[in-house]
């Protein structure tokens, strides 16, 4: 079955660069959340969307932004990156209506120097 | 916001044993309870969800049981094996397109 596709799967930015990150979500699936992990850390919340509209927000940083286009990827853009952004970032999807179930892709390491 | 506490943080056992998680959660409102694996690296994986319609849940070796009065919900996984070795995380969020509250973690060691 297909599953979450996430790119890049690593990515070495310096400070004060910017990142974009891609997710393409289950097929059929309209909601696309991103979450960011530290090291030993659980998955924290960024933003999710549904039908292309921002659709719950989290402790996403102003520096952060993210959309989702007409054919349902997502991407998380980064700017003026900071050492403490260094993480895992996943994108999980979900089909809207009475289910909830989030399936989660392989996740982007971020490294920032 | 939710909050989700989550113990014990490590927990070996032998293997063959059984191993349980328990959470707690603080927002009266949520009604969805998944339960994730992560091996070191990867993606959490899903192995099993409860709702609040419902007490328990078993899938094979593991089950769920939830107690809404008292907030709280268990992770149960008998006859462990090595390869269940990961660390679980317990989740809490209201359903419909909601964001998921994670518990810190529970690093699983089943020795052989």
């Amino acid at each position: 079955a297909a599953g979450v596709i996430q790119s890049p799967r690593h990515l070495i930015k310096e400070k004060r660069e910017t990142a974009t990150l891609k997710c393409y979500p289950i097929p059929r699936h309209d909601t696309v959340y991103w979450y960011q992990q530290g090291p030993g850390q659980d998955p924290q919340f960024l933003i999710s969307f549904y039908e292309k509209m921002q659709s719950d927000k989290g402790s996403i940083p102003d520096r952060f932004s993210a959309q989702q286009f007409s054919d349902y990827h997502s991407e998380l853009n980064m700017s003026s990156l900071e050492l403490g952004d260094s993480a895992l970032y996943f994108c999980a999807s979900s089909l809207a209506g009475s289910t909830s179930e989030q399936y989660f892709g392989p996740g982007t390491r971020l490294t920032v120097t | 916001g939710e909050n989700v506490e989550q113990h014990p943080s490590t927990l070996s056992v032998q293997e063959g044993d059984s191993a349980v998680i328990k959470c707690t959660y603080s927002d009266s409102a949520s009604n969805y309870f998944p339960w994730y694996k992560q091996e070191l690296g990867k993606r959490p994986q899903l192995i099993i969800d409860i709702r609040s319609n419902v007490g328990e849940k078993k899938d094979q070796r593991i089950a769920v049981t939830l107690n809404k009065t008292a907030k709280h919900f268990s992770l149960h996984i008998t006859e462990t094996q090595p390869e269940d070795s990961a660390v679980y995380f317990c989740a809490a969020s209201r359903t419909g397109r909601r964001a998921l509250t994670f518990g810190s973690g529970t690093r699983l060691q089943v020795q052989p």
